[in-house]
């Protein structure tokens, strides 16, 4: 069964502290992605991968970073938590670049952060 | 300016009955393609159906259907035959190319529906 894992399903950190949410899929994708959830503003797209040490800005890249060493491996990094980033952290995987298939992205169950 | 427009903060529906739910977006991208994902009060996001945008016929996939309206960017999702498990939030989403060959996924805010017994 296909499967993205996100290590944390609730954190609670503290403001300036630096946080990382680790997503890991087992399906062999190409793509992985990065989205912030807030109640009435859907999903946010925050930093997306499309190779190994490949990353490119999405919507809302600003106080974020992201690392990705292995094709498996997808980590959001809060350099400095700040009460804002207090959110639920959705990641997601796609097949590859191209085709209508390729792109359907299977969900993580998702990080909720809380920054105090 | 939104890329993915969804009107319709909340909807009701009564079991068994039929719904629609709006979605209108914005690109200048040739090719691209419409998602609709279903997220129940678990948190989980559901892959429902896809449109693309040069699919001559309308999508459907059991009780779901996509209304697309190319000249008028429009991709509503018509669920029919309501049931009481199809209370969740839905989110239109479009993907679209983001420099070269690679391809991002936008989503609008997401519509609440009710179904009532």
């Amino acid at each position: 069964d296909v499967k993205v894992t996100q290590s944390s399903r609730y954190l609670v950190k503290r403001t300036g502290e630096k946080v990382f949410l680790e997503c890991v899929q087992d399906m062999d994708h190409e793509n992985m992605f990065w989205y912030r959830q807030d109640p009435g503003l859907g999903l946010r797209l925050i930093y997306f991968s499309y190779d190994v040490k490949m990353k490119e800005k999405g919507d809302i890249p600003e106080g974020y970073s992201v690392s990705r060493e292995k094709k498996e491996r997808f980590s959001l990094i809060l350099e400095s938590a700040s009460t804002n980033q207090t959110s639920m952290y959705l990641c997601a995987s796609s097949l590859g670049r191209r085709g209508a298939g390729a792109n359907v992205l299977t969900f993580g169950a998702g990080s909720r952060l809380t920054v105090l | 300016a939104q890329k993915i427009t969804q009107t319709q903060p909340g909807m009701f529906v009564q079991e068994k009955e039929a719904v629609t739910l709006d979605c209108t977006y914005d690109t200048s991208d040739p090719s691209y393609g419409l998602f609709w994902y279903k997220q129940p009060s678990s948190g989980e996001m559901i892959f429902l159906i896809y449109q693309g945008s040069y699919d001559q016929q309308n999508a459907t996939e059991g009780r779901y259907s996509l209304n697309f309206q190319k000249a008028r960017k429009s991709a509503n999702l018509v669920i029919s035959a309501s049931q009481l498990g199809d209370s969740a939030m839905y989110f239109c989403a479009m993907r679209e190319r983001s420099g070269g060959s690679n391809y991002k996924l936008t989503f609008g805010k997401g519509t609440l529906l009710t179904v009532n017994p």
